[in-house]
């Protein structure tokens, strides 16, 4: 059974500092994993889709990697800003198309 | 391009009684979910269609929950009676279909949401 874990549930970083996301899956037969942002009280909004082919995947200040073999995600933010501040999900798109999330990682950007 | 869908953005009930909520996923979508999403958790599947069949509703509470997508478009999701348990944001979802297969592409679209308070 496929599970998604993301380190660390909660965060707080001063604006302008580089930051690491981390989500781990324990099934490494994924098909995609997509990064989800997700502000209080809304809705989700995509970020980035890796496919299991690929190793990353870039969006403006964005970066996502990808590493089936050890069952281990990153989303990189670069120069962080307040406006960053939400909780970011990922997403396990497993066989049969049933996708995991993980609990999320709650940001904080101070400034 | 119009995005999901959803309404009521917020409702609150007392428990037993009953709610509905309506979804309308980005056109050509053929797959849509529903999502419960409890406070500091992550989203949990509900149920899946593609098309109007149901792929996959095995965590859908079946004695209470309810869910249709009766042409293929636009589906609800019910609960009766409700809760206090249900408290959640109930999120829909689509993603479109690939070519050929029919298969969904797995990338997910959601909506903003319906908040339930169940008092």
């Amino acid at each position: 059974k496929q599970e998604v874990t993301q380190i660390p549930a909660a965060l707080s970083v001063p604006e302008g500092e580089n930051l690491v996301l981390n989500c781990s899956f324990t099934d490494s037969a994924i098909y995609n994993l997509q990064w989800f942002r997700q502000d209080p009280g809304k809705g989700l909004t995509s970020l980035l889709l890796i496919q299991s082919s690929q190793r990353e995947q870039t969006s403006g200040r964005l970066n996502a990697s990808l590493d089936k073999s050890s069952g281990r995600s990153t989303l990189y933010i670069a120069a962080s800003q307040p406006g960053d501040s939400a909780t970011y999900l990922c997403a396990v798109n497993t066989g049969g198309f049933k996708t995991i999330f993980g609990a999320g990682t709650r940001l904080f950007v101070k400034a | 391009e119009a995005g999901v869908a959803q309404s009521p953005r917020y409702k609150i009930i007392e428990k037993r009684q009953s709610v509905a909520f309506w979804c309308n996923p980005i056109s050509g979508h053929a797959t849509l979910y529903w999502y419960q999403q409890i406070l500091g958790q992550g989203p949990k599947l509900l149920i899946q269609f593609q098309n109007n069949g149901v792929v996959d509703d095995s965590q859908l509470p079946k004695d209470r929950f309810s869910a249709e997508r009766l042409k293929g478009v636009d589906s609800t999701l019910k609960i009766q009676p409700a809760k206090l348990e249900d408290s959640a944001v109930y999120l829909c979802a689509s993603s479109f279909n690939l070519i050929g297969t029919g298969e969904s592409t797995g990338e997910l679209f959601f909506g903003e949401g319906s908040r339930l308070t169940v008092l």
